[in-house]
């Protein structure tokens, strides 16, 4: 069955850092989702991004955050200058349908930010 | 409370018995979604029912809907030792991005 894959499964960065978190979705999926889940919290909504762009972010995807389909296959997520509080895991998903079908989760990436 | 609240917090059973777990929402929805997630792993889709469904079946899952209430309720049927998981309901209001608001999840644990 075809999966969300998300590399690295874990990454260690500095405070202040840039950090790439990669996910290859399904390969016949449209819409593209962004979540993360802080230790012990709930799973948040980050972004979801659509056609090539965002459709809708959350409150918590400020100006240090930001996506993108390079190329055709990989959707990326960008935090430009890390915080302690960004550390967390971050799932990245699609779906075939948006609204009318399931989303599909990678993993996650383990984000720790010393 | 927030969207999406799972109901209890955590759920201890025997091995071929039934698990019951619910759900409460505030806003209008387009559907709710249960996931399942083991430890240290991403979330599993399980179950997506629409608004205008009151209820849905999947082997030995099944979600009931009550959108006058607000509320959905998922039930495993005969649990087994892998059922043993966290599992959350998540509601799309239908919004442009879909996004999906989480509850905090009913931790199930299936003793054999």
């Amino acid at each position: 069955e075809p999966e969300v894959t998300q590399t690295p499964s874990h990454q260690v960065t500095q405070m202040g850092q840039e950090v790439i978190l990669r996910c290859v979705p399904i390969s016949n999926h449209l819409y593209f989702y962004w979540y993360r889940q802080i230790l012990g919290q709930k799973v948040e909504f980050l972004v979801s991004f659509y056609n090539n762009e965002i459709s809708e972010k959350s409150e918590i995807f400020d100006d240090q955050f930001s996506v993108e389909r390079p190329d055709g296959s990989n959707f990326t997520l960008k935090i430009r200058s890390t915080k302690l509080e960004d550390s967390a895991m971050y799932f990245c998903a699609s779906s075939e349908r948006g609204g009318l079908g399931p989303q599909h989760f990678g993993d996650g990436t383990r984000l720790s930010i010393l | 409370s927030q969207q999406g609240e799972e109901d209890p917090q955590a759920l201890s059973i025997q091995e071929g018995e039934n698990a019951t777990m619910n759900c409460s929402y505030k806003t209008s929805i387009n559907n709710l979604q249960w996931y399942r997630q083991n430890s240290g792993r991403g979330l599993v889709h399980l179950i997506l029912i629409r608004s205008n469904e009151r209820e849905k079946h999947s082997g030995r899952l099944r979600v009931t809907l009550d959108t006058s209430k607000k509320s959905s309720s998922l039930l495993i049927t005969a649990s087994r030792a892998a059922d043993t998981a966290s599992y959350f309901c998540a509601t799309d209001a239908g919004a442009a991005g879909n996004k999906l608001t989480f509850g905090g999840g009913t931790r199930v644990l299936v003793k054999p």
